[in-house]
């Protein structure tokens, strides 16, 4: 398919136990984003890749975060000793990158629950 | 820093009333501001954009840089429009930030 896609779509783990979210961006875009969504809490932005640049990590929210993207493609989120407030739903977005072209494609999601 | 801000959680209409989500920004240069929109079990889209300047599904957005508002507006709400709506800017070649959604619920 041409659109972003998020794997796993669902992902229930033991707290303390670390997990990998995995997202193929749509082919040719240069800037890849990841996001949570919680209720109540919106849409937190969590880490964003631009081409070759350095990542903004700014929006990660503990150093059990982090996130990297191989070959300016595929990106994976891993979150270690994951804790019951990391349950939330996790999108990831591409687009063309910045200027006037930069309409964000997201993915279905990933929902993840710790337990 | 950049900051985006819905201060509404849900806004609640009845259908035909006009509907006004609002959202102010903080930013000091120029930015590019948009409407997304996920309706229920779909995923989160571009609704809008300011510098289309373009009226999509009824829904028009005006920014207004003297209030740093860019307030998304119809004036004759459907049921098919309730949804989560979120504001989000983005300054040429960096992040996409979001403010914190409203749901809007248009009521038969």
């Amino acid at each position: 398919g041409a659109g972003v896609s998020q794997s796993p779509s669902n992902k229930v783990t033991e707290k303390g136990k670390d997990v990998e979210l995995r997202c193929d961006p749509i082919s040719g875009h240069t800037a890849l984003y990841w996001y949570r969504q919680s209720l109540g809490q919106g849409l937190e932005f969590l880490i964003y890749f631009q081409g070759n640049s350095a990542p903004d990590k700014s929006g990660l929210p503990s150093d059990r975060f982090s996130a990297e993207r191989t070959g300016g493609s595929v990106s994976t989120l891993t979150i270690q000793r994951t804790q019951q407030e990391d349950s939330a739903v996790y999108l990831c977005a591409s687009s063309l990158g910045g200027g006037l072209r930069t309409e964000a494609f997201f993915g279905q999601g990933t929902r993840l629950t710790v337990v | 820093a950049q900051r985006v801000t819905q201060p509404e959680k849900l806004l609640s209409v009845f259908k035909g009333a006009p509907v006004e989500l609002k959202c102010n920004y903080s930013y000091s240069g120029s930015p590019e501001l948009f409407w997304y929109v996920q309706y229920s079990r779909q995923r989160l889209q571009l609704l809008l954009r300011h510098i289309s300047r373009e009226s999509i599904k009824g829904f028009t957005a005006d920014l207004n840089k003297g209030e740093t508002s860019f307030h998304l507006k119809k004036p004759f709400a459907q049921e098919e429009d309730s949804a989560m709506y979120y504001c989000a800017l983005q300054e040429y070649g960096n992040k996409l930030v979001f403010g914190a959604g409203t749901i809007l619920r248009v009521k038969s």
